[in-house]
């Protein structure tokens, strides 16, 4: 089983739609949460963080369930600019921190 | 202007031709780490570094080296190269928050290397 996983894509939505994302992580010990956007194989960018009471950022809404282990991100009113591959990342302490990434999910936002 | 510069940008090299991808940040950021990502797989963890001298290995650690002796660079370094080594690099670089985590990983514009 891979440490974390995510929906495998693509997903292709009309602009306006809402999309959500799903992510699992195995290591119970995880202590950091993100979602990072990355664009046509250039540099991921983080998108937002993940806390445990939710977060929202203007059209994203995070989530994290810590017993479950899983964490989601939706996008609500979905932009063309919104087209991209969303990466989960998980970070945890092994004396060093390791930051573990999902393969990504795609996301076509059609006109 | 804050940023994580790598060098090269891109390189094609032969089997066993050692090279070194420099990895520099001007944030003085404790935590440096460097990735690869090939289709399918996501960006997979190599080395990563807690600070000055203090490094150690991640996933996929094999056929490569680093070292940290000054805060802002990170070299990956990479003694034999393979075609299996053939890939997309990215260094990044974090603050540290304590033992809860890492901060937000700002990242260079990537690496792309071709090993014949």
């Amino acid at each position: 089983r891979k440490e974390v996983e995510q929906d495998p894509g693509p997903f292709n939505v009309p602009e306006g739609a809402t999309v959500a994302f799903n992510c699992t992580y195995s290591n119970s010990a995880s202590q950091s949460f993100f979602w990072y956007r990355q664009d046509c194989r250039k540099e991921p960018k983080l998108l937002m963080s993940v806390y445990s009471s939710g977060n929202e950022d203007g059209r994203f809404t995070a989530q994290l369930n810590r017993a479950s282990q899983y964490i989601s991100l939706l996008i609500r009113d979905s932009k063309l600019s919104d087209s991209a591959t969303y990466l989960c990342v998980v970070s945890f302490y092994t004396g060093g921190f390791k930051t573990i990434f999902g393969a990504g999910t795609r996301l076509f936002v059609k006109a | 202007e804050a940023q994580v510069t790598q060098n090269p940008r891109y390189l094609i090299t032969v089997t066993g031709k050692k090279l070194t991808v420099t990895c520099s940040q001007n944030m003085n950021h404790e935590y440096m780490s460097w990735y690869r990502q090939d289709p399918g797989l996501g960006l997979r963890q190599i080395y990563y570094s807690m600070n000055v001298e203090v490094t150690d290995k991640g996933d996929v650690p094999e056929g490569y080296k680093v070292s940290r002796k000054e805060k802002r660079n990170f070299p990956l370094i990479l003694e034999s190269p393979s075609p299996n080594q053939t890939s997309l690099y990215f260094c990044a670089s974090s603050l540290i928050g304590g033992r809860v985590g890492t901060g937000e990983l700002f990242f260079g514009e990537g690496s792309r290397l071709t090993v014949l």
